[in-house]
C-alpha cells in the first residue's frame, strides 16, 4: 500500500464544474504539499499546509490532520486548468517528500 | 521564480557510459532530492541530502550515486547507464515545513 494515496487517478470535467481531488496519507506529516504539472512540463508548487485551509484565486486545498486527508477544490473549473495534480507529503522521520501517484485532470470545452 | 536549476536539460548517452546530473540551488535550503517520473509510476525517490555530505537513499536507488559537497549544488550520477534508466529527472529542493521548489526537469535517453 502507497502511503500516499490519491483519487481519483483520472478526472475529466466540463468547464466551469467544481471539482475535488483526494489524497490520503499514512505517514506522520509535518506539511502536505498540492503540485501541479502541466504536459511536457516542470512541477509547480500550488499550496502547502500543516493545518486548516488555503486558498489562491479559484483554488482551494483543506487538511484534517486527524483523519490524514487533504483536498484539492478547482472551482469554476477552466481547460486550462487540465495539468496532473499531486500531493506530496513533507515526513517527520526518514526522507522528507513523499508523493502520490498524481491525479490527471482533463477539462474540456 | 525559486532558485534552483537543472543541468543539462536534455541528454542522450549510451548504454554502459557514467552520466552525471547537476542540481543547482540559491535559496540555501537544507534538503535536496533527485526523483524520477516515468509513465504510470509517478514521481519515485533515488537520493535525496539533508545537509553536506548527508545523503540517504530513495526508494530506487539502484544504479545511482549522489554526492553533495556544497550546500547549493547535488549531484546525480549513473554509474553506468542503461536503457531502463530512460526517465525524466527531477530535482526538488526545500527547507522543511516550508515551500518544496522543483527544477525543470532532465530528460533523460540511454540508448
Amino acid at each position: 500500500k502507497n502511503e500516499v494515496e490519491q483519487s481519483p487517478q483520472n478526472l475529466t470535467a466540463q468547464e466551469g464544474e467544481f471539482i475535488t481531488i483526494n489524497c490520503s496519507y499514512s505517514v506522520g506529516i509535518s506539511a502536505l504539499h498540492w503540485l501541479q504539472q502541466h504536459p511536457g512540463g516542470g512541477i509547480v508548487s500550488l499550496f502547502m499546509l500543516s493545518s486548516g485551509k488555503k486558498k489562491h484565486g479559484r483554488l482551494i486545498a483543506t487538511i484534517n490532520i486527524q483523519e490524514k486527508h487533504s483536498s484539492l477544490h478547482i472551482t469554476a473549473s477552466h481547460p486550462r486548468d487540465s495539468a496532473v495534480y499531486i500531493c506530496a507529503v513533507d515526513r517527520t522521520s526518514g526522507s522528507r517528500l513523499t508523493f502520490g501517484e498524481g491525479t490527471q485532470l482533463t477539462v474540456n470545452p | 521564480d525559486a532558485g534552483i536549476t537543472q543541468s543539462p536539460r536534455h541528454k542522450v548517452t549510451e548504454t554502459g557510459t557514467p552520466v552525471t546530473l547537476r542540481c543547482h540551488q540559491t535559496e540555501n535550503h537544507r534538503y535536496m532530492y533527485w526523483y524520477r517520473q516515468d509513465p504510470g509510476h509517478g514521481l519515485r525517490l533515488i537520493h535525496y541530502s539533508y545537509g553536506v555530505k548527508d545523503t540517504d537513499k530513495g526508494e530506487v536507488s539502484d544504479g545511482y550515486s549522489v554526492s553533495r559537497s556544497k550546500t547549493e549544488d547535488f549531484l546525480l550520477t549513473l554509474e553506468s547507464a542503461t536503457s531502463s534508466q530512460t526517465s525524466v529527472y527531477f530535482c526538488a529542493i526545500s527547507g522543511g515545513r516550508t515551500e518544496a521548489f522543483f527544477g525543470q526537469g532532465t530528460r533523460l535517453t540511454v540508448v
